[in-house]
């Protein structure tokens, strides 16, 4: 099956730098990368999602690159802001699953936005 | 909140209780998952269901028995669990490839 591993576990930057997570993937496969937001003790929310037939997206100060060949896809914040300070975690999904979803996840990456 | 709902947000039972958590959907959606959250280890998903049908069964324990009676709601039906069941519960929808959304969780302690 799928394997994704995420990198790194955890990040500190202080406000206003960028902020870069990592993911890698083991399905060249796989056709859909999203990515999810979970504040402390609140449900994951995905914030962007990027499909197999793309290099990259951008939404505001959020970017996430996709490279095939490499088997790897990232996350880009800019300008970060201390309500950026959640956990990360990325997905991949193998095909095969139809309509649905069979995502993968990786283990998660906890940001600490400094003021 | 509107979305995905999940009861109760907390629940604490003993190994030879039997328990269900619940989870509603209000976006219209055709999918709904249950998903397994442990500390310190990856979202694992548990249960598919596309049109009340279940499509996956990721290898769960027999003592975790699903339920989609309609395709806007879910139940995972649990009896005699071990403590390391101990876990957050999520229950998450899709419509076709456009994005799963997560109910807020059942934190589930097994004492």
């Amino acid at each position: 099956g799928e394997n994704v591993e995420q990198h790194p576990s955890t990040l500190s930057v202080q406000e206003g730098d960028s902020a870069v997570i990592k993911c890698t993937y083991s399905d060249s496969a796989s056709n859909y990368f999203p990515w999810y937001k979970q504040e402390l003790g609140k449900r994951p929310q995905l914030i962007i999602d990027i499909r197999s037939n793309v290099g990259e997206k951008k939404d505001q100060r959020i970017a996430v690159t996709l490279n095939k060949t490499a088997k790897h896809f990232s996350l880009h914040i800019t300008e970060t802001q201390p309500e950026d300070s959640a956990v990360y975690f990325c997905a991949a999904n193998p095909p095969g699953g139809g309509s649905n979803y069979k995502l993968t996840f990786g283990k998660g990456t906890l940001l600490t936005v400094n003021p | 909140e509107t979305g995905v709902t999940q009861t109760p947000r907390h629940l604490v039972m003993g190994m030879t209780n039997k328990k269900s958590l619940k989870c509603e959907q209000h976006l219209g959606h055709n999918a709904m998952y249950w998903y397994k959250q442990s500390a310190k280890k990856p979202l694992e998903l548990m249960f598919v269901y596309n049109f009340k049908e279940q499509t996956e069964n990721n290898s769960v324990p027999s003592r975790f028995s699903p339920e989609c009676p309609n395709s806007s709601h879910l139940f995972l039906h649990l009896h005699t669990l071990q403590p390391e069941d101990s876990a957050l519960y999520l229950c998450a929808s899709s419509q076709d490839l456009r994005g799963a959304f997560f109910g807020q969780g059942t934190r589930l302690t097994v004492v």
